[in-house]
């Protein structure tokens, strides 16, 4: 099974400023996501974020608001721009090798607050 | 439409008895369907998963039954712990597509 760490576990922001968090996979993973939980709710799929490329994104999100890296198989970031009270939520990185069947690992997500 | 729903959206039992989550969905064409456990201030960890041509799985005090042709799936927890309390999380995977559809989860405290 593969293990993920996330970077920070949780921070404060002020309104209009811009946070990048950091997901580390301890193998290589075929696939990376990112997803929101707001407070209560279950998980919102953000965007796939593929190697070497631009993320693919989900209905109702965009990459100026939400930039992604991932330039290799173990790493990837999230950056959440020019946030708004709105953004807070939790924010977990996962990982998912192979076929569909295979086991999707998540993060212990990083909870934003944005003030 | 693709959609995953959980009932009920909360559950209160007392330590020992034993309790039983639905999820229904209509994904398809249907690939498998997970059942996670996610801690508060935790990821979400998987308990079980099962295809099409699975019918029951166990994992300890956890047991996932699946019906595909009436599309439900439960998830049976035995003699409730303390540790138990979490909310759970029903998950479908779409065939060939790497889609994953989240249900809204059951919110599950567990009370001695």
């Amino acid at each position: 099974s593969a293990v993920i760490s996330q970077k920070p576990s949780r921070d404060i922001c002020q309104r209009g400023t811009s946070l990048t968090i950091q997901c580390q996979v301890d193998s290589q993973v075929t696939m990376m996501f990112w997803y929101r939980q707001q407070p209560g709710q279950s998980l919102t799929l953000i965007a796939t974020a593929n190697q070497g490329s631009e993320a693919t994104y989900e209905s109702g999100f965009v990459i100026d608001k939400f930039p992604i890296s991932r330039p290799n198989l173990t790493f990837s970031t999230l950056t959440v721009s020019n946030m708004s009270p709105e953004d807070s939520s939790i924010y977990l990185c996962s990982g998912k090798d192979g076929q569909s069947y295979n086991e999707q690992f998540f993060g212990p997500g990083t909870r934003l607050t944005v003030l | 439409k693709n959609q995953v729903e959980q009932s009920p959206q909360s559950l209160i039992i007392l330590e020992g008895k034993n309790c039983t989550l639905q999820c229904n969905y209509t994904v398809s064409p249907f690939s498998n369907l997970r059942w996670y456990k996610q801690d508060t201030g935790r990821g979400p960890v998987s308990l079980t998963i099962m295809t099409f041509s699975e019918n029951t799985k166990s994992n300890g005090r956890y047991t996932a039954t699946l019906d595909a042709d009436t599309k439900q799936s439960s998830l049976h927890i035995t003699a409730s712990q303390l540790s138990d309390s979490a909310s759970y999380i029903c998950v479908v995977s779409a065939l060939n597509f790497n889609k994953f559809y989240f249900g809204s989860g059951t919110k599950l405290n567990v009370k001695p």
